[in-house]
């Protein structure tokens, strides 16, 4: 079935450091990619999404490339400040028929000053 | 900003209660969702809709039930809650295609005593 794997965490980065979490895909059509993230105590907001090969989504200085030929979705950061501390979730949608949203398990992201 | 609204966001209830979690949409959206979030963040699909009148099951066994009368309500209920429903819930709902986002609550954080 449809699946996402993404980096286990938590991640904890100093301020201004370069931020990579890795996420793949599994999927039997042509998805949809997303990433959420979830700051404490709240639900999940969109950061940005792609929706075919070669696609980047970008939103505030996150970037993430839709790779069809490695199946991956990696996330991306120059430069992370404190208030980036959340928790990033990947997720994929395939169209067509229920086009359920399918998760990774999420990474925690601590950036320290 | 989403439009997708849960409440109460905290409750706190004994053991043998019945309870609804409440979940309303103004999006018009057809497809909503309930899932149970764990500790260690990851997500459960617990029940989804297509529609009025349409309720699944998803990934998830769980023992409360869901029903959808109205496109923009979708309320959970457990019938005699139990400690180990203490988790949080979030509801959350898509539009019509594959390449649109979620849209998800603040979630309703229950505990169990």
């Amino acid at each position: 079935g449809d699946s996402v794997t993404q980096m286990e965490g938590p991640v904890t980065l100093s301020e201004e450091a370069f931020l990579t979490i890795n996420c793949t895909y599994t999927a039997t059509g042509y998805p949809s990619l997303f990433w959420y993230v979830q700051y404490p105590g709240e639900g999940l907001q969109l950061l940005l999404k792609a929706t075919k090969a070669d696609d980047k989504g970008s939103n505030k200085g996150f970037e993430a490339t839709y790779r069809k030929e490695t199946t991956s979705f990696h996330l991306e950061k120059g430069s992370v400040q404190v208030s980036d501390s959340a928790v990033y979730f990947c997720a994929l949608r395939l169209s067509g028929g229920y086009q359920k949203v399918t998760f990774g398990t999420g990474t925690k992201l601590q950036v320290i000053p | 900003e989403a439009d997708i609204y849960q409440t109460p966001r905290y409750l706190v209830i004994g053991t043998g209660k019945k309870i609804t979690l409440e979940c309303s949409q103004t999006m018009g959206h057809d497809k909503m969702y309930w899932y149970q979030q764990d500790p260690g963040m990851e997500l459960h699909l617990i029940h989804y809709s297509y529609g009025v009148n349409s309720t699944e099951k998803g990934d998830l066994s769980s023992e409360s039930t869901v029903s959808r009368i109205r496109t923009e309500h979708f309320p959970l209920t457990l019938e005699s809650a139990r400690p180990s429903h203490t988790s949080q819930y979030l509801c959350a709902s898509s539009g019509h295609t594959g390449d649109t986002e979620a849209f998800f609550g603040q979630g309703t954080r229950l505990t169990v005593v």
